[in-house]
């Protein structure tokens, strides 16, 4: 059973420092990944989609990497600001019998304070 | 605009109440889902849709139903068999798996169902 891990839970850290947050996964057999972001009380916005065959993403201050043999991808923020905070929640997509499903972990909540 | 809307926002239930949450999108997507999102965890898929009048059972299905009538819209009812219903509810949409490389699931804002 895939199953998906995200560490640290929560992050809390001054304006203007880069960071990682990571994301693991049980089984290699995942179709892509992909990064949200969720505002309290908010839907998911897609951050970053990376494809099995891919090795990283980036989308502005945003870098997401995949090693899919180790079962691992991190997602670096670079220069962050307080505008970042949210929680950002990783999902590994599966790709059997025809359907598409996302397995998602529990999310790292992150506070970047001025 | 392009997007995925979900009805209400806020919903309170009594205790032995079938409630519906509505799921709108005019994206021309095939496929849609329902999550469910309780504090601390990550979402867990409840049912899904790959095409009108189809749908199956997800993780967590029991107490809950749906229907697929129209390929916008894909509402999910928590009947009073679900016995923990309040938590966060989140419908989902993506293009068709065959033939597509990218299909990047898009989410709506949510419904946050309490029980009284």
């Amino acid at each position: 059973k895939q199953e998906v891990t995200q560490i640290p839970a929560a992050l809390s850290v001054p304006e203007g420092e880069n960071l990682v947050l990571n994301c693991s996964f049980t089984d290699s057999a995942i179709y892509n990944l992909q990064w949200f972001r969720q505002d309290p009380g908010k839907g998911l916005t897609s951050l970053l989609l990376i494809q099995s065959s891919q090795r990283e993403q980036t989308s502005g201050r945003l870098n997401a990497s995949l090693d899919k043999s180790s079962g691992r991808s991190t997602l670096y923020i670079a220069a962050s600001q307080p505008g970042d905070s949210a929680t950002y929640l990783c999902a590994v997509r599966l790709v059997s019998g025809g359907y598409n499903k996302l397995i998602f972990g529990a999310g790292t909540r992150l506070a970047v304070h001025p | 605009d392009g997007g995925i809307t979900q009805s209400p926002k806020y919903l309170f239930r009594k205790e032995g109440q079938n409630v519906t949450l509505s799921c709108e999108q005019n994206l021309n997507h095939d496929a849609m889902y329902w999550y469910r999102q309780d504090p601390g965890q990550g979402l867990r898929l409840i049912y899904y849709s790959q095409i009108v009048n189809d749908f199956q059972k997800g993780d967590i299905a029991e107490g809950y139903s749906v229907s697929r009538e129209k390929k916008e819209s894909f509402p999910l009812t928590v009947t009073s068999a679900q016995k923990n219903p309040t938590a966060f509810y989140l419908c989902a949409s993506s293009t068709p798996q065959a033939g597509t490389i990218y299909n990047e699931q898009f989410f709506g804002p949510g419904t946050r169902l309490t029980v009284l």
